[in-house]
């Protein structure tokens, strides 16, 4: 079946720090792969997408690269700001509907 | 993309009351999906709608408790029912246009 593997939080960090939240996944076929963020009293909302293996999605600095053979898809970004603080899911879909499946949530605080 | 139009916001009821979630798209679609996000938690499918058949439920969520109407290609409605405090969540109705798009969610608190 589907299913996706998200790094347990919280994390906090420092201002300027280098920022890995880990992503693994299950799935049949050819999922596509995404990361969304929930910022304080919001929504979900996009951050970056790859829908095929060693594609790279990339937004306001964050990147994940979709990884086949370790069924992977990190996010990282090299200098978090405060702004960045929210939480932050991993999700697939698996291309054969419109279903979604979501990780757990890793909630992110960054501190001046 | 598509963007979508969720009541209320949030509400605060009595054990035992119905609360019915309402959403809109802008834009036909032939899924809706309806989650719960419980505090601290991530996000849990309850079912999916399809205009003009009835919603399939994801195991441990019952018609009974979370009817659901689904009238046409933009709007859909879930109905928390006989509520109790373990209702307490937020509701999140999403549709599918090449990603995942979401309401802005229902703040539910159940006394």
């Amino acid at each position: 079946g589907n299913s996706v593997t998200q790094m347990e939080g919280p994390v906090t960090l420092s201002e300027e720090a280098f920022l890995t939240i880990n992503c693994t996944y299950t799935a049949t076929g050819y999922p596509s792969l995404f990361w969304y963020v929930q910022y304080p009293g919001e929504g979900l909302q996009l951050l970056l997408k790859a829908t095929k293996a060693d594609d790279k999605g990339s937004n306001k600095g964050f990147e994940a690269t979709y990884r086949k053979e370790t069924t992977s898809f990190h996010l990282e970004k090299g200098s978090v700001q405060v702004s960045d603080s929210a939480v932050y899911f991993c999700a697939l879909s698996s291309g054969t509907g419109n279903q979604f499946y979501f990780g757990t949530g890793t909630s992110l605080t960054v501190i001046p | 993309s598509a963007v979508i139009s969720q009541k209320p916001s949030r509400d605060i009821c009595q054990r035992g009351t119905s609360l019915t979630i309402q959403c809109q798209v802008d834009s036909q679609v032939t899924m809706m999906f309806w989650y719960r996000q419980q505090p601290g938690q991530s996000l849990t499918l309850i079912a999916t709608a399809n205009q003009g058949s009835e919603a399939t439920y994801e195991s441990g969520f019952v018609i009974d408790k979370f009817p659901i109407s689904r009238p046409n290609l933009t709007f859909s409605t879930l109905t928390v029912s006989n509520m109790s405090p373990e209702d307490s969540s937020i509701y999140l109705c999403s549709v599918v246009v090449l990603e995942a798009f979401f309401g802005q969610g229902t703040r539910l608190t159940v006394v």
